[in-house]
């Protein structure tokens, strides 16, 4: 049971364009989400977050918008670069979990992002 | 660099073999998760540990099992090996044992021939 989905396993954007990258969940006890980039022959690495109880999250480029009746997020890069050609994962957790369960994230399965200049 | 080493950060071996992946958190870190990552699955998280003991669990199999030593050290002991446990292997840490964001190792790939 895929509790977190990223349907597009790839995505390719021209440079200076905005990136979508989507993600839907199907638990609605999730209520923190974060993105993660990987570049290859690397770990993942943070890149933003949100909380349930706002809407919208922004750094610098990067902004994630979490809808929460569609259990939807999406990360938006503006504009995109070659350097944010990376696999990018969605993840999320309960945090009702975290102190008789431990915190966990749950991940999708990533879509690999192309920036081509 | 986020600070956590993994080691070895290639293994071939061959089925029914046992291997153990080696980790280090960042300094200060408590928490120690493994995910394994297999093609098209995404991150599967497997096992957390907070100061030695275990807290969450997730799809490990049996053949699986980890451990956390006092300087806070994991290692993850795969054993009786199947091709379909080739994969890359994750070990992240974090300060606490809640929902803050995780800082990963470079990951170690196995291979099981």
């Amino acid at each position: 049971d895929q509790q977190v989905k990223q349907n597009s396993p790839s995505l390719s954007v021209q440079e200076g364009r905005i990136s979508i990258l989507n993600c839907d969940y199907t638990n609605s006890m999730f209520d923190y989400f974060l993105w993660y980039k990987k570049y290859p022959a690397e770990g993942p690495t943070f890149l933003i977050s949100i909380s349930s109880i706002k809407d919208k999250n922004e750094d610098g480029r990067f902004t994630v918008f979490l809808n929460k009746s569609a259990k939807h997020l999406s990360l938006h890069i503006v504009p995109s670069q070659p350097g944010d050609s990376a696999v990018y994962f969605c993840a999320a957790s309960d945090s009702s979990l975290i102190y008789n369960q431990g915190g966990k994230l749950i991940f999708g399965q990533g879509t690999e992002l192309s920036v081509k200049p | 660099d986020s600070g956590v080493t993994q080691t070895p950060k290639h293994l071939i071996t061959a089925t029914g073999q046992r291997v153990t992946l080696r980790c280090s958190p960042r300094s200060g870190d408590l928490s120690v998760y493994w995910y394994q990552q297999s093609l098209d699955q995404g991150l599967q998280f497997l096992i957390q540990y907070y100061n030695g003991e275990e807290r969450a669990k997730g799809n490990i199999l049996e053949r699986f099992s980890a451990q956390q030593f006092p300087d806070l050290h994991s290692e993850l002991n795969l054993s009786s090996l199947e091709l379909g446990d080739s994969a890359l292997y994750f070990c992240a840490s974090s300060v606490g044992g809640g929902n803050e964001k995780l800082f990963f190792g470079s990951g170690t790939q196995l291979s099981v021939l």
